[in-house]
Order: structure tokens, then sequence, then C-alpha cells
């Protein structure tokens, strides 16, 4: 199975702030990577996909970069309601579809 | 406007079975694979399985395989999940999930886009 590692695990940050969350992967999955957003109590909400294409409706302070083994997520200004766990998905190697093991972002 | 609404979860001893559903509307079940998704307390989550567009090809999780079934009704705008011998590390949060995948020279997946807002299953004696 592919294995996923994010870094950092947790994130202090303040409104305005630019955030930068990087995923790596264990073997190379080419630009079939996701990234979700999760906020307490709710389901994950797609952000980004084939590793850097924003997700319909998605602000575009997200965005994402990177191919092979590894891509970063990267909030340009930080606003209220991005505090959450954030989530990186390999899509290339099935079965399983993994998740990485997540990073918060709080105050 | 999408939605994926689940059902079915609820409190099962251990061995036991459930049969979760996921009722679909806003768009046209047959023409997307589906998938499930869960989350146990306090983690991640855990991708369960995925089914092609016409029911025609399954992938399961080797923690579940054995023990899970997918499927779906496209003419009822239904999908399901069979939870079978059910043991306490099923215990979670499972949710319905739309794939964006694409069928050219092969079989592409992109990312899940839409998603339920997830049935409670708890198993515990």
């Amino acid at each position: 199975d592919i294995q996923l590692t994010q870094s950092p695990s947790f994130l202090s940050a303040s409104v305005g702030d630019r955030v930068t969350i990087t995923c790596r992967a264990s073997q190379d999955i080419n630009i079939y990577l996701a990234w979700y957003q999760q906020q307490p109590g709710k389901a994950p909400r797609l952000l980004i996909y084939a590793a850097s294409a924003l997700h319909t409706g998605v602000p575009s302070r997200f965005s994402g970069s990177g191919s092979g083994t590894e891509f970063t997520l990267t909030i340009s200004s930080l606003q209220p309601e991005d505090f959450a766990t954030y989530y990186c998905q390999q899509l290339n190697f099935y079965p399983p579809f993994t998740f990485g093991p997540g990073t918060t972002v709080d105050v | 406007e999408v939605f994926l609404v689940e059902s079915g979860g609820g409190l099962v001893q251990p061995g036991g079975s459930l049969r979760l559903s996921c009722d679909v509307s806003g768009f046209t079940l047959r023409n997307y694979w589906m998938n499930w998704v869960r989350q146990a307390p306090g983690k991640g989550p855990v991708w369960v399985a995925l089914i092609n567009s016409d029911g025609s090809a399954t992938n399961i999780a080797d923690s579940v395989k054995g023990r899970f079934t997918i499927s779906r009704d496209n003419a009822k705008n239904r999908l399901y999940l069979q939870l079978d011998s059910l043991r306490a590390e099923d215990t979670g949060v499972y949710f319905c999930v739309r794939g964006i995948t694409v069928n050219e020279e092969k079989i592409i997946h992109y990312g899940m886009d839409v998603w339920g807002q997830g049935t409670t299953v708890i198993v515990s004696s």
C-alpha cells in the first residue's frame, strides 16, 4: 500500500498568515493526489484534485502543487473559516485510496 | 443541488450485521463511481469500498474484505454497504462519497467531490 505522511501534524497560525502543508508519498503517484478540509463534526470537503486543480467553489487562496512523491497545499491568506484539519489522499494505486494522517491548523 | 443521504447506522453487537444505504439526488447515479469512507472517533478518514458506475466491479479495503459488500441500484438512485461480522474496530461514521473518475484509455480517479453527512455505526456489547 502507498503510505502518505503529512507535515506538520499541527500548525499554529493567525488570520492573514500564509500556510503551507506538505504531503509525501512512499512511491511515485504522478499527480493523482487530492486535498480535503474537514471541520469538526462535518464531512471532509474536496479542495484540490489532480495535485493542483481547484475544485468548484473553493476560494482561490487555496492552491496545490507537486507531482511524484512530494506535494504541497498552500493557503495564501488564512481566513477564520480555514481553521480545520487538512488531509491529502492518493488515488493512483488502489486498493486502497490512502489518506494522509492529517494536519490541524489552529490558532 | 447534489445530495447524498446515508441511513442504516446504529448500535450493534460484535459479530452482528448492518446494511447501510445512501440515497442520491441531484445527479444521475449511473454516471458515477461511488465510494464508502469511514472515520473512527478522533481519527482520519479511511477508504472502505469502491464500486464502478454499473456495479460490475468493486474494490474493498483489506481490513474489511470478506465482511463488507458494496452494491448499488441505479434505478433506485441508491448505494449500499452490507456490514457483516462486525468488530469493535468497525465503529465510526460511514460516509457515502461520489468519485471523480474518468474512463478514457484507462480509468483515472481524481478525487471524491460529494460527501454525505454520514451515518454512525457503533459496535459494542
